[in-house]
């Protein structure tokens, strides 16, 4: 199965920081990489697709890069609602497999 | 609007099945695949099962492989697991979501809210 590895597990921050999160592949997934966001007692939600392309409805603050094996996610400016645990999927092989996730706190 | 609506959780003895079940709304059901996903309490997203549009191609994780059953009612819009032999590191929330994507590249673009299934004795 394919290894997904995201960076930091956890990582605290305040409102208007801009904040990065990698995910690393074990092997090539070319651009078939999705990141969610999940909120304590709330199922998932996708934010993005494809690497970079931003889901319907989704604000312009996040934004996803990357190719191959390396991947990241940023928020731009977080705001209070952004405060969450992040994780990245691979949909290149199957299984699909998500990262460990990265909890996002407030500092 | 898309809706995906879970049931059928529960506590189950170590070794007892459950049938989890879940109604979809707001979409045209039968042209896509669906997933089942879950998350053990305070852990992260594992990927069990997934079906294709008319039900004629399965997929599951090795853990569940042999003991879980995927399957799908186009008629009645409803995804099922049929789960068995239950083991009590099946503990977890247990996510239907819809499967969307093109060229080749798929996401999960919509969940259900979750149902908790709890496997002790």
């Amino acid at each position: 199965d394919i290894q997904m590895t995201q960076s930091p597990s956890s990582l605290s921050a305040s409102v208007g920081d801009r904040v990065t999160i990698t995910c690393r592949a074990s092997h090539s997934i070319s651009n078939s990489l999705n990141w969610y966001q999940q909120k304590p007692g709330k199922a998932p939600k996708l934010l993005i697709y494809a690497a970079s392309s931003l889901q319907s409805g989704v604000p312009s603050r996040f934004s996803g890069s990357g190719s191959g094996t390396d991947f990241t996610l940023t928020i731009g400016s977080l705001q209070p609602e952004d405060f969450a645990t992040y994780y990245c999927q691979q949909s290149y092989f199957t299984p699909d497999t998500f990262g460990q996730g990265t909890k996002l706190e407030i500092k | 609007e898309v809706q995906l609506m879970e049931s059928g959780g529960g506590v189950v003895q170590p070794g007892g099945s459950l049938r989890l079940s879940c109604a979809a709304s707001g979409f045209a059901f039968s042209n896509y695949w669906m997933y089942w996903v879950r998350q053990a309490p305070g852990k992260g997203l594992v990927w069990v099962s997934r079906i294709n549009s008319d039900g004629s191609s399965t997929a599951y994780a090795d853990s569940v492989k042999g003991r879980f059953t995927i399957s799908r009612d186009n008629a009645k819009n409803t995804l099922y697991l049929q789960m068995n032999s239950l083991r009590t590191e099946d503990t977890a929330v247990y996510y239907c979501a819809r499967l969307d994507g093109y060229n080749g590249l798929e996401y999960l673009d919509h969940w259900g809210q979750g149902t908790l299934v709890t496997v002790s004795s």
